[in-house]
């Protein structure tokens, strides 16, 4: 299995664009997860889906911050308007099922607003 | 979930073992430990997990005391490739979603 597969692996854009991340989480696997990276404020999980179905939001920062997962295989994170401040390394992971004791994680985005 | 406490950091020679250890002492009787490592650019991996007997797989044995109120990992025969960042994550295990809750971590750099 080749894992969470995250792209772009690296992102760079200017403050006010929209950025969109995307994450493929491993076959089989019914949970979703977004986790956000800084320095400041470690790991942080923003979101997470179960079969599907948003299930837990409250770690979105704000309105600007949406996360969808059209179906089994796929999810986006995207960031309308960007802002300097979301400079981040963006993680998604998979679990079998939302009770499940290990998450597979990507690679990771590497997002820099300028 | 209960608060971990780690120490920010450990050395370890190459070929020893490397044991980091974790205060939790509010944890709950339904709480498992969760032991998760960050090498440099890459996500945090899964090692290890247990409720309150000692724990062994093939990357690393959990050894949790009999109050629950801490535990150690070990890794028996530390590599340089075992240089990262260790969480200790407690967690109720059962619906609700697997929230992990990542603190700051140990810092663990394994040396020649």
């Amino acid at each position: 299995d080749a894992g969470v597969i995250q792209s772009p692996r690296h992102e760079v854009t200017e403050m006010g664009q929209e950025v969109t991340l995307r994450c493929k989480p491993i076959s089989g696997h019914n949970s979703l997860f977004w986790y956000r990276q800084t320095m400041m404020r470690g790991l942080e999980l923003l979101i997470y889906f179960n079969n599907n179905v948003p299930i837990d939001d409250s770690g979105m920062p704000e309105d600007r911050f949406s996360a969808k997962m059209p179906n089994a295989s796929f999810s986006t994170l995207k960031i309308q308007p960007s802002e300097p401040r979301d400079s981040a390394v963006y993680f998604c992971a998979s679990s079998l099922w939302e009770g499940s004791e290990k998450l597979f994680f990507g690679s990771g985005t590497q997002l820099s607003v300028l | 979930d209960a608060k971990t406490t780690q120490p920010p950091s450990m050395d370890c020679a190459e070929g020893r073992a490397a044991n980091l250890p974790c205060n939790h002492s509010t944890i709950s009787g339904n709480e498992y430990v969760y032991w998760y490592r960050q090498i440099h650019s890459q996500g945090p991996q899964y090692i290890i997990h247990g409720l309150k007997n000692n724990e062994t797989n093939e990357m690393a044995s959990l050894i949790i005391t009999e109050d629950r109120k801490s535990s150690t990992l070990i890794l028996p025969h530390a590599t340089l490739r075992d240089t990262a960042v260790y969480y200790c994550i407690v967690r109720v295990s059962a619906g609700g979603g697997n929230k992990l809750t990542f603190g700051t971590g140990t810092q663990l750099k394994v040396e020649l």
